[in-house]
């Protein structure tokens, strides 16, 4: 069974640039997770989506991060404009369901200079 | 509350020996307790998880101790091996959704 895909792996972007995230979750998996993972920290929760509705996005910032999951599968996550404290690595995850074990994808790591 | 706090950060331990890592929480409607294990460049993966209706669950050499009363859990590594070297995360949630994560502890196994 293929696991979460994302990508790309690594991004170095200037402070204001944008940049895009790309997530494929497991096959069949209903939900669907963004996670910011800074240095020397755990994951923190962004955004939970359910099919292709939001289950909580209150992690969010919503005034520079948006994120989409619109035919209920692959999802993207955007910050726009970037900061620097937005350095982290951004970890997918899904499972089937809201209560089912979450599996990881190897995250995207973004330097913000 | 939403915290759950992990200690320690970093942990060294000889081959063989017991690696122990706690962890504290404070909402007590957390009613899922999982443990990650992370290598450099990999995201988390599932290690072993706890319902509160049990004290103890053991998978192998790794084991969960769980103190309701206390707001306490703690992972157990027994024999550790240099292939456990890695980070290790608690996290705790209601339900297995919106985990709240612990923040890490660097496992070091020395051959």
């Amino acid at each position: 069974e293929a696991g979460v895909a994302q990508s790309p792996r690594y991004k170095i972007i200037e402070k204001r640039q944008s940049v895009a995230f790309w997530c494929n979750p497991i096959s069949g998996h209903a939900t669907l997770y963004w996670y910011q993972q800074i240095l020397g920290q755990g994951p923190k929760l962004l955004i939970q989506f359910q099919n292709n509705g939001v289950v909580d996005d209150s992690q969010l910032p919503k005034d520079r991060f948006s994120a989409e999951r619109l035919k209920g599968v692959d999802s993207t996550l955007k910050i726009q404009p970037a900061k620097l404290e937005d350095s982290a690595v951004y970890l997918c995850a899904s499972s089937l369901g809201n209560y089912n074990e979450q599996f990881f994808g190897p995250g995207t790591r973004l330097t913000v200079l | 509350q939403q915290q759950v706090k992990q200690s320690p950060q970093s942990l060294i331990v000889q081959k063989g020996g017991i690696s122990i890592i706690n962890c504290a929480y404070e909402n007590t409607a957390f009613d899922y307790f999982p443990w990650y294990q992370q290598f450099p460049g990999k995201g988390p993966a599932l290690l072993i998880a706890i319902r509160p209706d049990v004290s103890e669950k053991k998978e192998g050499r790794f084991t969960i101790s769980f103190n309701k009363s206390a707001k306490q859990f703690s992972l157990h590594i027994m024999d550790s091996q240099p292939g456990d070297s890695a980070t290790y995360f608690c996290a705790a949630s209601k339900g297995a959704q919106k985990l709240v994560f612990g923040q890490g502890t660097r496992l070091t196994i020395n051959p």
